[in-house]
């Protein structure tokens, strides 16, 4: 499975964007950019995925580079509950098995 | 809303018991996934399986087995719990990758967090 780099924490004012970026310079040309975030003591939750356009929902935008080898999860107006684990993973176009990195801890301060 | 369940929520269990952690999803999803987590560490793929009668082992090895008879029920057990056991066992389901759901995103229980002692 193709991996993926991410900073290990980041830090955002509430009320502020967030920006969190991810590289997967191994990308493959089937692989969906998928991205998940965890709360303390909860299983991981979907935010947004996205093949090759930029892509919108009402919990965040993904931004896909031309070359598909990095992507940006935006949280357009960070709020104490956004603070978490997020993970940036890619799946195979048959949505098979999918490696989790280490993901960054998003901490918002009030 | 919970649309796959775990149970139990929570096992405190003697060295060399056999236990089952329960995993049912009400989605109709036909691939089915065991993951690991140690407390804050990255999720590590156990066991996979893509409909009934399928089971693969995932990239970390595991002592435990699992099994998908129906398609909404994917447990895992272990024969002889040890402490090394000791984990968050994650369990995630997701459809069908045709049409306008393909590729469609996993959706995660809330886990089963097991002590061996």
């Amino acid at each position: 499975d193709a991996k993926t780099t991410q900073p290990n924490s980041m830090e955002s004012n509430e009320e502020e964007p967030v920006h969190l970026p991810c590289n997967h310079s191994t990308i493959s040309g089937t692989d969906y950019i998928h991205w998940y975030r965890q709360l303390p003591s909860q299983g991981p939750e979907y935010v947004i995925h996205g093949l090759t356009s930029n892509v919108n929902n009402r919990m965040a935008s993904l931004a896909i580079a031309e070359d598909r080898k990095s992507s940006t999860l935006i949280l357009h107006r960070a709020t104490l509950r956004d603070a978490a684990v997020y993970y940036c993973i890619l799946r195979d176009g048959n949505a098979g098995k999918s490696t989790f990195g280490d993901g960054t801890t998003l901490t918002v301060k009030p | 809303e919970a649309d796959i369940y775990q149970t139990p929520r929570y096992l405190v269990i003697g060295t060399g018991k056999k236990i089952t952690l329960e995993c049912s999803q009400t989605m109709g999803h036909d691939k089915m996934y065991w993951y690991q987590q140690d407390p804050g560490m990255e999720l590590h793929l156990i066991h996979y399986s893509y409909g009934v009668n399928s089971t693969e082992k995932g990239d970390l090895s595991s002592e435990s087995t699992v099994s998908r008879i129906r398609t909404e029920h994917f447990p895992l057990t272990l024969e002889s719990a040890r402490p090394s056991h000791t984990s968050q066992y994650l369990c995630a389901s997701s459809g069908p990758g045709t049409g306008a759901s393909i590729n469609s995103p996993l959706h995660f229980g809330n886990g089963t967090r097991l002590t061996v002692t």
